[in-house]
């Protein structure tokens, strides 16, 4: 199974800072014959489910907002939040979908309001 | 637009059954395949069983293999999770999520439903 690893576990950034998570699998999601990384993003609120984010590594989901981006390859990718916003405040998980079943998730990573 | 209702959740002893549901809405139901992911109180996100959207594969989790059965209706846009012989650690609060295409296609998790708490404690 392919084992995904965040960094850091938690993290407190000001309103407006830039907020980065990383993102690494224990093998490449990388599928060569089309060019792209099987990686998502999700974002899960407090006592809500979690949300797609971002596909294919970089690939933002519809009504998504731009200041959220996701880049990176094979087997380290980043999830960056521009301008930190109030309602980012969220727990985040890295999933890869490349050599499935299973669906492996990352433990996760909190973002808070400094 | 998507719909995914969890229902059936609830608290059972060890060693128990329970059966989880999901009524599907606004997408063409038997176009996808459909997936369980499960969180234990204060944890991640661990994935739990896929089901093909003929329901012809099912693939399940290692630690839910034997005693779990993913299953289909796509007349009534119903897909369900039987479980078997409960576990204390199956404690978690159960997810039904829509894959964003047919299985096999690399898939990743495009909606979720708001989940259904399994609490399993004698």
């Amino acid at each position: 199974d392919i084992v995904v690893t965040q960094s850091p576990d938690s993290l407190a950034v000001s309103l407006g800072e830039r907020a980065t998570i990383n993102c690494s699998s224990s093998q490449s999601v990388l599928f060569s014959s089309n060019n792209k990384n099987y990686l998502s993003w999700y974002q899960q609120k407090p006592r809500q489910p979690p949300k797609l984010l971002i596909y294919w590594a970089s690939t933002r989901e519809s009504g998504v907002p731009d200041r959220f981006s996701g880049s990176g390859s094979g087997t380290e990718f980043t999830l960056a939040i521009s301008s930190l916003q109030a309602e980012d405040a969220a727990v985040y998980y890295c999933q890869q979908h490349y050599r499935t079943p299973p669906w492996t998730f990352g433990q996760g990573t909190k973002v808070e309001i400094k | 637009q998507v719909q995914l209702v969890e229902s059936g959740g609830g608290v059972v002893q060890p060693g128990r059954s329970l059966r989880l549901s999901c009524a599907a809405s606004g997408f063409p139901f038997s176009s996808y395949a459909m997936q369980w992911v499960r969180q234990a109180p204060g944890k991640g996100l661990e994935w739990v069983a896929v089901i093909s959207e003929d329901g012809s594969s099912k693939y399940y989790a290692d630690s839910v293999k034997g005693r779990f059965t993913i299953s289909r209706d796509n007349s009534k846009k119903m897909m369900s999770l039987q479980m078997t012989s409960l576990r204390p650690d199956d404690t978690a609060m159960y997810y039904c999520a829509k894959d964003q295409g047919r299985y096999g296609a690399g898939s990743y998790f495009d909606r979720w439903g708001q989940g259904t708490l399994v609490t399993v404690s004698s």
